[in-house]
């Protein structure tokens, strides 16, 4: 079993529609989750961070974690052409990250 | 720019030759991180330093790969004799240490390696 999976994708969504994204770790002692967004050819940038069950919400970004589940996800509102990138999840162990493959969306116009 | 920067961002390079890659972290960050990406794959770590000292080596790493970090500023990252497989981009992470590990990495721009 991978210590991070995420879906496969790729995912494509109209214009003003919500992009869901999903991710699953190995680790149950993981405290901590990150979600990256990395554009073709460019480094990934950090969008999300968080460390509690529930939701965490940052402008058109909401990241849900639920730690019994050992499920990540982020969900991307009224998606926008910008947003088509390839999204990673990365989960912490011992101060180095594990990345998930991505799921690469489109946001279609 | 105070962001991570790192040098060149882009080599090619034939097999069998020696490159050496550049980054310098965020000013205050004490934590450094090398890791590589091939297309398709998320980033997979490769070593890790804090302050001038390594204190974690991937298995990815074979004896060809060796980094330093001196005076715990910027780092080098050097590959010996590469290999068609080792073509990927190199990327180079920043981070301060918060008393945990949940510090925040931030990425640089990446040296994108192409070995002919």
């Amino acid at each position: 079993q991978k210590e991070v999976e995420q879906n496969s994708g790729p995912l494509s969504v109209p214009e003003g529609a919500i992009a869901s994204l999903n991710c699953t770790y190995s680790d149950r002692v993981s405290q901590s989750f990150f979600w990256y967004r990395q554009y073709s050819g460019k480094s990934p940038e950090l969008i999300m961070s968080i460390y509690s069950n529930g939701d965490k919400e940052d402008g058109r970004f909401t990241a849900q974690l639920n730690k019994a589940s050992q499920y990540v996800s982020l969900l991307i509102r009224d998606s926008q052409p910008s947003d088509s990138a390839t999204y990673l999840c990365a989960v912490p162990r011992d101060y180095k990250l594990s990345f998930g493959a991505g799921t690469t969306v489109t946001v279609r116009a | 720019d105070t962001g991570v920067s790192q040098d060149p961002r882009h080599k090619i390079t034939k097999r069998g030759q020696n490159v050496t890659f550049r980054c310098d972290p965020i000013s205050e960050h004490n934590r450094l991180y090398w890791y590589r990406q091939t297309l398709g794959q998320g980033p997979e770590f490769l070593t890790y330093f804090q302050n001038e000292a390594q204190l974690e080596k991937s298995r990815l790493l074979s004896d060809r790969f060796s980094a330093e970090r001196p005076k715990g500023s910027f780092s080098t990252l050097e590959i010996q004799r590469t290999e068609q497989g080792d073509s990927a981009m190199y990327l180079c992470a920043s981070s301060l240490a918060a008393g945990g590990a949940t510090d925040t990495q931030y990425f640089g721009p990446g040296t994108r390696l192409t070995v002919l």
